[in-house]
């Protein structure tokens, strides 16, 4: 089982719509979870970035961290055809000897269509 | 101000034949990462610079892969003896320092024929 899981999707949604990404793990040492953006051919860009649990919010973008689930969870209000990308969540852990490594999910591939 | 820079942007190469990347970090940041990204596979971590530490090399998957990191600054990853399964797309990542925000390069994207 890898520590962290994703549904790749491909997800398919009209322009407009709330997209819900997700993310389950298993390692309880991760306390820092971040949501990349990767656009085809291009690195990752780092889209929302949160410590512990709980809500944050950035524009259109809602990120929620529920560590007693081990579930994170990235919402996206009115989506819009440039939000069209694969989507990675990332986590990282707070002590021990993997400390500063990023721990990766296989990413969502989100298509937006007019 | 510039960001993470990777070269060469594509590499075509032999299977058995040796490959360097390069890495060239934000000004600045201590911490450097290297990732593989493999078709539809998620970023797996390869090797983790921070400072002048011994670096992490837990995820480098076998001898033929190692790196080095010289004045602090830009990284070479070195492929030996190159198979088609090493074929991904090779990325770095720099922080200010370690368990900061990692900022990604554009990736080199390696085909090993």
């Amino acid at each position: 089982q890898k520590e962290v899981e994703q549904d790749p999707g491909p997800l398919s949604v009209p322009e407009g719509a709330i997209v819900s990404l997700n993310c389950t793990y298993s390692n309880s040492a991760f306390q820092y979870f971040m949501w990349y953006r990767q656009y085809s051919r291009k690195g990752p860009e780092l889209l929302m970035y949160t410590y512990s649990s709980g809500n944050k919010e950035d524009g259109r973008f809602t990120a929620q961290v529920d560590k007693s689930s081990k579930y994170i969870s990235l919402f996206i209000r009115d989506s819009q055809p440039s939000d069209s990308a694969t989507y990675l969540c990332a986590m990282s852990a707070d002590r021990g000897s993997t400390l500063g490594r990023l721990y990766f999910g296989r990413g969502t591939q989100l298509t937006v269509w007019p | 101000g510039a960001g993470v820079s990777q070269s060469p942007s594509n590499k075509v190469t032999e299977k058995g034949k040796d490959v360097e990347l390069r890495c060239d970090p934000i000004s600045g940041h201590t911490a450097l990462y290297w990732y593989r990204q493999s078709l539809g596979q998620g970023l797996e971590f390869l090797i983790y610079f921070q400072g002048n530490s011994a670096p992490d090399k837990s995820g480098l998957p076998s001898d033929r892969f190692s790196a080095e990191r010289t004045g602090g600054s830009v990284s070479t990853l070195t492929i030996q003896r190159t198979q088609q399964e090493d074929s991904a797309v090779y990325l770095c990542a720099s922080s200010l320092i370690g368990r900061e925000t990692q900022y990604f390069g554009p990736g080199t994207r390696l085909l090993v024929l």
